[in-house]
């Protein structure tokens, strides 16, 4: 079945680094755009980035435009998210998604997410 | 962006009841929307897609309707499963948005 699991989530300070990790399983990855989104506790979804399949076209939110990037290895079944310059407002839990079909991104398998707490 | 509004933000009902959720969007956004169901402590689940198309394996009791600025979301008959968040999301345009999240409590 398909299942896809994050890691590397954690308590970081403000101003550091963090990547995370969706390993995916269950279907053909290379197949597929993937995605991730954030929820802030308590509160309700953000889109944060997507990937195309073949990793030739990225797309950020506004709020981690040029201090995320989003990455894949097709190889490895493996998602990642490389996130510098974190602030306080980007605490949250980070799912990785999978987008239902190829170039239409709503999200039919997420992870069960990793919270990234940034904290001094 | 396209921002998305959904009324209410909390629905108090009992089981039985039909519930009706509206999602309304700043820009049109044609049918490029979808529905997602959030428990605590759980990642979202697809609901419906393409305002009105039901995701496989999504119980009948779940329809949607709309078009354009005003999407809604009903269930015909809310059952104890059905008790958690609600949210809508624009594929129309990047970046894509979710609206705020309407939860389903019990009465």
């Amino acid at each position: 079945q398909v299942q896809l699991v994050e890691s590397g989530g954690g308590v970081v300070q403000p101003g550091r680094s963090l990547r995370l990790s969706c390993a995916v399983s269950g279907f053909s990855f290379s197949n597929y755009g993937m995605h991730w989104v954030r929820q802030a506790p308590g509160k309700g979804l953000e889109w944060v980035a997507v990937i195309w399949y073949d990793g030739s076209k990225k797309d950020y939110g506004d709020s981690v435009k040029g201090r995320v990037t989003i990455s894949r290895d097709n190889a490895k079944n493996t998602l990642y998210l490389q996130m510098n310059r974190l602030r306080v407002e980007d605490t949250a839990v980070y799912y990785c998604a999978r987008e239902k079909e190829r170039w239409l991104p709503i999200f039919d398998s997420w992870g069960k997410g990793t919270l990234v707490a940034v904290s001094s | 962006d396209i921002q998305l509004t959904q009324s209410p933000s909390t629905l108090s009902a009992s089981v039985g009841d039909r519930v009706t959720i509206t999602c309304r969007a700043s820009q049109n956004v044609d049918n490029w929307l979808a529905w997602y169901q959030q428990k605590p402590g759980k990642a979202p689940k697809l609901l419906i897609y393409r305002a009105t198309d039901l995701e496989s394996g999504v119980p009948s009791r779940f329809s949607g309707s709309g078009s354009g600025t005003e999407i809604t979301l009903t269930i015909s008959s809310l059952q104890p499963d059905d008790f958690a968040t609600y949210y809508c999301q624009q594929y129309k345009s990047s970046p894509w948005t979710f609206g705020q999240g309407t939860k389903v409590e019990i009465k």
